[in-house]
């Protein structure tokens, strides 16, 4: 067990729709990861949140954000939702940007 | 961009016998490269970090290597044994992204201890 959760565990939503997902780091870790993982794109980083602010930005689609609150938790935001948009997402924490992530259990979407 | 490569998508070994596993990347150098092990349909665990300024890391039956001149990372498990089987990442930093430190994943390579 990592520390870190994911909530939910698997998602089933229709095109066009919009979801949330959430997580909760490791107790202390500042940093939250999001990563998308689908089976012909391996784990691309999509975003990084340091202690409530933005620190880096990767393969993230406009139609994606996220934002993470005061008490560190985070939530990403999938809207107008497309086929290719069936994924594995996993949230990692570290204590700050040098260390190793310690990974959550991940949220499977499936978008029909 | 960094590119990433490790070596076969997928290596069986026989039990008992040591697994090494590449990562090769191609552009700048990143000042520490990671290893991870992934089960299907789980997160990674992070298993093993090693800075540009060491030339091996050990933890137990695990062992990585980094040479900055050839750009390629070993990752050893000696004596290995069915319960190794999984996908192993290795991960990048990107020194250019400031104190962001952000991490590109190789796609891993997938490892199958046969009994």
């Amino acid at each position: 067990d990592s520390g870190v959760t994911q909530t939910p565990k698997h998602l089933i939503t229709a095109t066009g729709q919009r979801v949330t997902l959430r997580c909760s780091p490791r107790s202390g870790d500042l940093s939250v990861y999001w990563y998308q993982q689908s089976l012909d794109q391996g784990l691309q980083f999509l975003i990084q949140y340091y202690n409530g602010e933005e620190r880096a930005k990767g393969n993230i689609l406009e139609r994606f954000s996220a934002q993470q609150f005061p008490d560190l938790h985070s939530e990403l935001n999938l809207s107008s939702l497309e086929l290719g948009d069936s994924a594995l997402y996993f949230c990692a924490s570290s204590d700050n940007s040098y260390n190793e992530q310690f990974f959550g259990p991940g949220t499977r979407l499936t978008v029909l | 961009s960094q590119k990433i490569e490790q070596n076969s998508e997928a290596l069986n070994i026989q039990e008992g016998k040591t697994a090494t596993l590449t990562c090769n990347y191609t552009n700048y150098s990143p000042a520490y490269l990671q290893w991870y092990r992934q089960d299907p349909g789980r997160g990674p665990v992070f298993l093993l970090l090693i800075r540009e300024n060491e030339k091996e890391k050990r933890k137990e039956r695990l062992k990585v290597t980094f040479d900055t001149t050839l750009k390629q990372s070993l990752f050893h498990i000696t004596a290995s044994q069915p319960a190794d089987s999984a996908t192993y990442l290795c991960a990048l930093d990107d020194p250019n992204s400031g104190s962001a430190r952000q991490l590109t994943f190789g796609s891993g390579t997938q490892l199958t201890v046969l009994p």
